[in-house]
């Protein structure tokens, strides 16, 4: 059971703009602590997404965005495209786990 | 070109050993935080361990702690995880994956592609 609560799936038709939720607690992304977000297309390694709550690397078009808020964060994607259907996943860390990073369960993000 | 070029999965017995290795490049290494992340067949991401730029910090899951030692060699730009003990749950995709920044929380900018480690009798 992950410590990161994420949907399992959202669903969107192309163009269109998905939101992804991923909820913590005060040991983790209610204590400050930062929230990454990764991407992970079918078959292949993950790939940084979104660093530090609401940061892009260079190769991330700004189609995607990140916020995060007392113990919860989001990411969202808008207009969506074929090529977004992949899972995706929040990442904090956690002071109540001995020197753990913690992932969510990942989402499954559906393109109609 | 970063690159991380993980090697020496493969089958290992139950309570055996196997060690891992990440060669990486494109990178001045020994600025960085390095781990190992694993993702079982079908499943989430799990982190599994963490070193500092420098040795002097490590951290481990629960689930590994006590039967994996992560190590790293900067003369060679060369992470290790050596794995002990090992148990059918640890069947995985083994990610090696290179800290943003020398944050001990940061993110995990770069990973590699994976090896695969099976643990069957």
């Amino acid at each position: 059971q992950s410590v990161l609560t994420q949907p399992p799936s959202v669903s969107g038709a192309p163009g269109q703009r998905v939101t992804i939720s991923c909820a913590g607690s005060s040991s983790n992304i209610g204590a400050g602590y930062d929230v990454h977000w990764y991407q992970q297309l079918p078959g292949t390694a993950p790939k940084l997404l979104i660093y530090g709550n609401t940061n892009r690397p260079s190769w991330v078009p700004d189609r995607f965005s990140g916020s995060k808020s007392g113990t919860s964060a989001s990411l969202a994607i808008t207009g969506l495209q074929p090529d977004d259907e992949a899972d995706y996943y929040c990442q904090s860390y956690d002071n109540s786990l001995s020197g753990s990073r913690v992932f969510g369960p990942g989402t499954k993000v559906i393109v109609l | 070109e970063v690159q991380l070029v993980e090697s020496g999965g493969g089958v290992g017995q139950p309570g055996r050993s196997l060690r891992l290795s990440c060669a990486a490049s494109g990178f001045i290494f020994d600025d960085y935080d390095m781990h190992w992340v694993r993702q079982a067949p079908g499943k989430g991401l799990e982190w599994v361990s963490g070193i500092s730029w420098n040795s002097g910090r490590t951290g481990y899951a629960d689930s590994v702690k006590g039967r994996f030692t992560i190590s790293r060699d900067n003369a060679k730009n060369s992470l290790f995880l050596q794995m002990n003990s090992l148990r059918a749950e640890d069947t995985a995709f083994y990610y090696c994956a290179k800290a943003g920044t020398k944050n001990w929380y940061a993110d995990f900018d770069y990973w590699g592609q994976g090896a695969l480690v099976t643990v069957s009798s």
